[in-house]
């Protein structure tokens, strides 16, 4: 089983701010099947990256992924409000297929 | 509206069963992998299972296999999971899911709330 670690826990910015998420894995990840979601308290998760760098649809260029094999980062170029919420990384390169256990962004 | 709708979560007794439906709308069912995803009160995400877009095919994780069953009717754009042999550790929210195995999950549902409690 491929075990993804997120780190920090949680980290605290303000708006306007940058910010980069880390996730790293046990074991590389099969042809960067990696995504990022994104959720909010009481909402589903939102997918935000696919294949490590690809943004979903609809999804703002604020966001951007990249990484391969055991190292992958989110970034979030410039806060806005609605982007605090608590950020997944997930491998579907093998089975079993695996979340990272989240970080939250909050405000500071 | 493309979007996926979960019911039958409720409360149950340890050693229970319960029947899970996600209603699909809004996209071609049948060409897609769907899932269940389950996130426990206060914890992260954890994969329970998928069902392939033909074919047949189904996976389990290691914590559920033996106990749920998952199935589906395309004829009806539905999804389903059975659970027997409910354990309080199995306490989450069900969400449904499209996609599965070596696809991303681009579409969730709301989820329905599992208790499994004496």
């Amino acid at each position: 089983e491929i075990v993804l670690t997120q780190s920090p826990g949680t980290l605290s910015f303000s708006p306007g701010e940058r910010t980069t998420l880390s996730c790293r894995a046990s074991q590389s990840v099969r042809s960067t099947f990696l995504a990022w979601y994104q959720q909010k308290p009481g909402q589903a998760p939102r997918l935000l990256i696919y294949g490590a760098s690809i943004r979903a649809s609809g999804i703002p260029d604020r966001f951007s992924g990249s990484g391969s094999g055991t190292d992958f980062t989110l970034t979030i170029s410039r806060l806005e409000p609605e982007d605090f919420a608590v950020y997944y990384c997930q491998q579907y390169g093998s089975s079993p297929w695996t979340f990272g256990q989240g970080t939250k962004v909050e405000i500071k | 509206q493309v979007q996926l709708v979960e019911s039958g979560g409720g409360l149950v007794k340890p050693g229970g069963s319960l029947r899970l439906s996600c209603s699909a709308s809004g996209f071609t069912f049948r060409d897609y992998y769907m899932s269940w995803i389950r996130q426990a009160p206060g914890k992260g995400l954890e994969w329970v299972s998928y069902f392939s877009n033909s074919g047949s095919f189904t996976d389990y994780a290691d914590s559920v296999k033996g106990r749920v069953t998952i199935s589906r009717d395309n004829a009806k754009n539905s999804l389903y999971l059975q659970m027997n042999s409910l354990r309080v550790e199995d306490t989450a929210v069900y969400y449904c899911a499209r996609g599965g195995a070596t696809r991303y999950f681009d579409l969730w549902g709301r989820g329905t709330l599992v208790i499994v409690s004496s």
